[in-house]
């Protein structure tokens, strides 16, 4: 089924570690989007990629990183959490960045809890 | 003042009613309006985008838009229980260093009783 998968549904975590969000997509589509959203806040942009080796910061990307080597894969990396990353981390990705009325498709979600 | 304001609600209307579900934006660069619904626990999915002033309507749902007042509404028509969600409101500009980029608002959550 063609679609964008996240892993792990759910997490807690220990302040002061790394977590690593995986976020997969089998659509080949050009662009990816890390968003968190807060309640109150919506969703709010992290990171994002235009393109495989390409990523860029978005609205909140502090204590965030992203690579992109290939198409499919996104991942979003926290190397230190801290309590205020708590929150539902959604992965989306559309066929091109640059078009801005290119629909996004969003995966299922990860909840973080950071205590 | 945010960039894309949306009354939180809840927005409560009986069955079978039209719903009225309202956004405003600060950038006048703002160029695409996209509505996402989103059911409590799952992710956003999109159910209607406007690009040009005035209507457009796509079975039960009319998205308007009004780029003079920076205005963005939904109207759901025939309202039904299933309807009941938060109802996200993004734009985005065709330009500039935010090119492409979402910005959301902070939804609507709509309740529908029968």
């Amino acid at each position: 089924i063609a679609g964008i998968t996240q892993a792990p549904t759910s997490q807690i975590l220990a302040a002061g570690r790394r977590m690593t969000l995986r976020c997969t997509q089998d659509m080949r589509h050009n662009a990816m989007y890390w968003y968190r959203q807060d309640l109150g806040l919506g969703l709010r942009l992290i990171h994002y990629s235009n393109t495989a080796g390409t990523t860029g910061k978005g609205e909140v990307p502090d204590g965030y990183s992203v690579s992109r080597a290939n198409t499919d894969d996104f991942p979003l990396t926290l190397a230190s959490a801290v309590p205020s990353q708590t929150s539902v981390y959604f992965c989306a990705s559309s066929e091109n960045l640059d078009s801005g009325r290119d629909t996004q498709y969003f995966g299922p979600g990860t909840r973080l809890t950071v205590l | 003042q945010k960039e894309v304001e949306q009354n939180s609600g809840p927005l409560s209307v009986p069955e079978g009613a039209i719903a009225s579900l309202n956004c405003t934006y600060s950038d006048r660069g703002s160029q695409s309006f996209f509505w996402y619904r989103q059911y409590s626990g799952k992710s956003p999915e999109l159910i209607m985008f406007i690009y040009s002033n005035g209507d457009k309507e796509d079975g039960r749902f009319t998205a308007q838009l009004n780029k003079a007042s920076q205005y963005v509404s939904l109207l759901i028509r025939d309202s039904q229980p299933s309807d009941s969600a938060t109802y996200l409101c993004a734009v985005t500009r065709d330009g500039g260093t935010s090119y492409g980029k979402l910005t959301f608002g902070q939804g609507t959550i709509l309740t529908v009783h029968p």
